[in-house]
């Protein structure tokens, strides 16, 4: 079993649309985690952090989830500029971090 | 610097010569990453720093790669007798302290072996 699993997609959403994705993590010992954008042929950028108590931005909504083990990312009112991959990263105990393998999404006009 | 920098930006090389990759983190950033990630496919972990010292090497695919950061600062990534396999974008992330609010990323280094 992978660390960290995402579903890859693509998710194929009209613009104005709500899009959840959901990625669970198998090491209970992991201490943070983000959800990172990355755009095509460019390196990943940071997103947002996720916390216990969830976390909002702007449109951009964070969970985690750690009695199950998984975080989740909404994004409602989509825009043509919100496709890209997304990211889940959890950092372990050790400090390493891991990603997930991405979640494509595209919005379409 | 203000952002992660990373030299060269696009290399080429044909196979079975060494290369040398770069990355300078931003300053005063102890933790620093490297990553590859091929055409289409996730980031693949490689090796990762706290200050000079590297705890986790068990990413580096072979004993063809090796990685040194000197000064707690610039780190430099080698691979020696370089394969077509090793074609890939390498990434560098730094932060500060362990990440917790998260990593920056440089552009990457995109590496073509002919």
């Amino acid at each position: 079993r992978k660390e960290v699993e995402q579903d890859p997609g693509p998710f194929n959403v009209p613009e104005g649309a709500t899009v959840a994705f959901n990625c669970t993590y198998s090491n209970s010992a992991s201490q943070s985690f983000f959800w990172y954008r990355q755009d095509c042929r460019k390196e990943p950028k940071l997103l947002m952090s996720v916390y216990s108590s969830g976390n909002e931005d702007g449109r951009f909504t964070a969970q985690l989830n750690r009695a199950s083990q998984y975080i989740s990312l909404l994004i409602r009112d989509s825009k043509l500029s919100d496709s890209a991959t997304y990211l889940c990263v959890v950092i372990g105990s050790a400090r390493q971090l891991t990603f997930g393998s991405g979640t494509q999404l595209t919005v379409l006009p | 610097g203000a952002g992660v920098s990373q030299s060269p930006s696009n290399k080429v090389t044909e196979k079975g010569k060494d290369v040398e990759l770069r990355c300078d983190p931003i300053s005063g950033h102890t933790a620093l990453y490297w990553y590859r990630q091929s055409l289409g496919q996730g980031l693949e972990f490689l090796i990762y720093f706290q200050g000079n010292s590297a705890p986790d090497k068990s990413g580096l695919p072979s004993d063809r790669f090796s990685a040194e950061r000197t000064g707690g600062s610039v780190s430099t990534l080698t691979i020696q007798r370089t394969q077509q396999e090793d074609s890939a974008v390498y990434l560098c992330a730094s932060s500060l302290g362990w990440g917790r609010d998260g990593y920056t990323f440089g552009s990457g280094t995109r590496l073509t072996v002919v």
